[in-house]
């Protein structure tokens, strides 16, 4: 059963702070990515990577960076966070060897910029 | 990449059969046609995937007609645990892959005792 998880549920930080959100899997998948989640406007991609060092943009980059040192890290960095940016954040993975392009996602960071 | 249309909310009660349509009118040849749920609190999770006819698995089927516009995803005899965000996305083959899934906002079902 693959398993996405986040370093934390509820985040708390202060504007202009610089915020790390983690995420790992456990099935070897080559895929991952970060979306945000906000009332009214659906999932929007944030940033992609299908490699280790390797990222695509996705709908909604700015203000947002991210990092993949190993193949089952993903890591999320908002350089200095803004009160916008306050959201429920997703991350998914998904595998090519998989039978379907499934994207599995873990229970999300509710983050709050005060 | 093709534009899906479906109801906002839907109420239902336990042990009815739900069905929720899906419009998709510019869908591409190769489009597939997949449905996710969310539950509060939860990312969102894989239900079923299809491309014509009719797909079955243990959780839902889904119905899709010869002109691949519209798709419905049926779930029978649905219960309280039921109720979430039901998204039904288009897109090319591995689309789950190369990040071009494109979540709208999705069907809330209700599901009451």
């Amino acid at each position: 059963d693959v398993k996405v998880t986040q370093s934390s549920r509820y985040l708390v930080k202060r504007t202009g702070e610089k915020v790390f959100l983690e995420c790992v899997q456990d099935m070897d998948h080559e895929n991952m990515f970060w979306y945000r989640q906000d009332p009214g406007l659906g999932l929007r991609l944030i940033y992609f990577s299908y490699d280790v060092k390797m990222k695509e943009k996705g709908d909604i980059p700015e203000g947002y960076s991210v990092s993949r040192e190993k193949k089952e890290r993903f890591s999320l960095i908002l350089e200095s966070a803004s009160t916008n940016q306050t959201s429920m954040y997703l991350c998914a993975s998904s595998g090519l060897a998989e039978s379907t392009d499934t994207q599995y996602f873990g229970p999300g960071t509710r983050l709050t910029v005060l | 990449l093709a534009k899906t249309t479906q109801p906002i909310s839907m109420d239902s009660y336990e042990g009815q059969e739900v069905n929720i349509t899906c419009s998709h009118n510019n869908i591409a040849t190769n489009d597939y046609i997949t449905w996710y749920q969310q539950f509060p609190s939860q990312g969102p999770r894989f239900i079923i995937q299809g491309y014509k006819t009719k797909v079955t698995n243990e959780v839902a089927s889904l119905f899709i007609p010869a002109d691949r516009k519209s798709s419905t995803l049926s779930l029978p005899r649905v219960s309280l645990s039921d109720t979430a965000v039901y998204y039904c996305l288009v897109g090319g083959p591995n689309s789950g892959n190369t990040g071009k899934l494109i979540f709208g906002q999705g069907t809330t079902l209700q599901v009451k005792p």
